[in-house]
């Protein structure tokens, strides 16, 4: 089983700011197979990112994802006020499909 | 567009079982996609449980495998999660979702459609 560890576990940020959080494989992620979902209070995940690098259907250019192998990172160019939430990285290319725990941005 | 929707109830007595239903609307469960269960224990991460795909294809969590059943209802466009002998730490909130369309060049999938997912407390 492929276990993804997040860093940080909570980022206090002001709007504005550029954000990078870090997703880790406890092997390598073949061809990839990463994705990132965002998660606000009361809500269902919504995908982001996935192929590490492709944006989601309707998914704003500040959100962009690289990596390879065993690292990831999603980076959020300028913080919105909308963007304060969980963000999720699962990796799907064997299984079981797993997720990290989390990294929660919010408001400083 | 393709909307998920759990139902089921609330509340589960510890040894007892679990079961919810995935109800499909704007689209067709025979389609091309695989369908999903994942969970989510109360402040804590996504857990997959397992997933279905119309032809027949099934594949669990390891670490749920025995306890776990999910199927399909094509004539009721629906897919369905039974969870056996639960206990407290199968609280959390259940979430049915979609994968995109099956590719040859996949054989895994993330998920792009989710249910607004159902909370499944087991209490006596």
């Amino acid at each position: 089983e492929i276990v993804l560890t997040q860093s940080p576990g909570t980022l206090s940020l002001s709007p504005g700011e550029r954000v990078t959080l870090s997703c880790r494989a406890s092997q390598s992620v073949s061809s990839s197979y990463l994705a990132w979902y965002q998660q606000k209070p009361g809500q269902a995940p919504r995908l982001l990112i996935y192929g590490a690098s492709s944006r989601a259907t309707g998914i704003a250019d500040r959100f962009s994802g690289s990596g390879s192998g065993t690292d990831f990172t999603l980076t959020i160019s300028r913080l919105q006020p909308e963007d304060f939430a969980v963000y999720h990285c699962q990796q799907y290319g064997s299984l079981p499909l797993t997720f990290g725990p989390g990294t929660t941005v919010d408001i400083k | 567009q393709v909307q998920l929707q759990e139902s089921g109830p609330g509340l589960v007595k510890p040894s007892g079982t679990l079961s919810l239903t995935c109800a499909v609307s704007g689209g067709s469960i025979s389609s091309s996609n695989w369908w999903s269960w994942v969970r989510q224990p109360p402040g804590k991460g996504l857990e997959w449980i397992g997933e279905i795909y119309h032809s027949g294809g099934i594949n669990y969590n390891p670490s749920l495998k025995s306890r776990v059943t999910i199927s399909l209802d094509k004539s009721k466009n629906q897919f369905s999660l039974k969870l056996s002998s639960v206990t407290a730490a199968d609280t959390a909130i259940y979430y049915c979702a979609r994968s995109p369309d099956v590719v040859p060049s996949l054989y895994y999938y993330y998920m792009d459609v989710w249910g607004k997912g159902t909370t499944v407390t087991v209490s006596s």
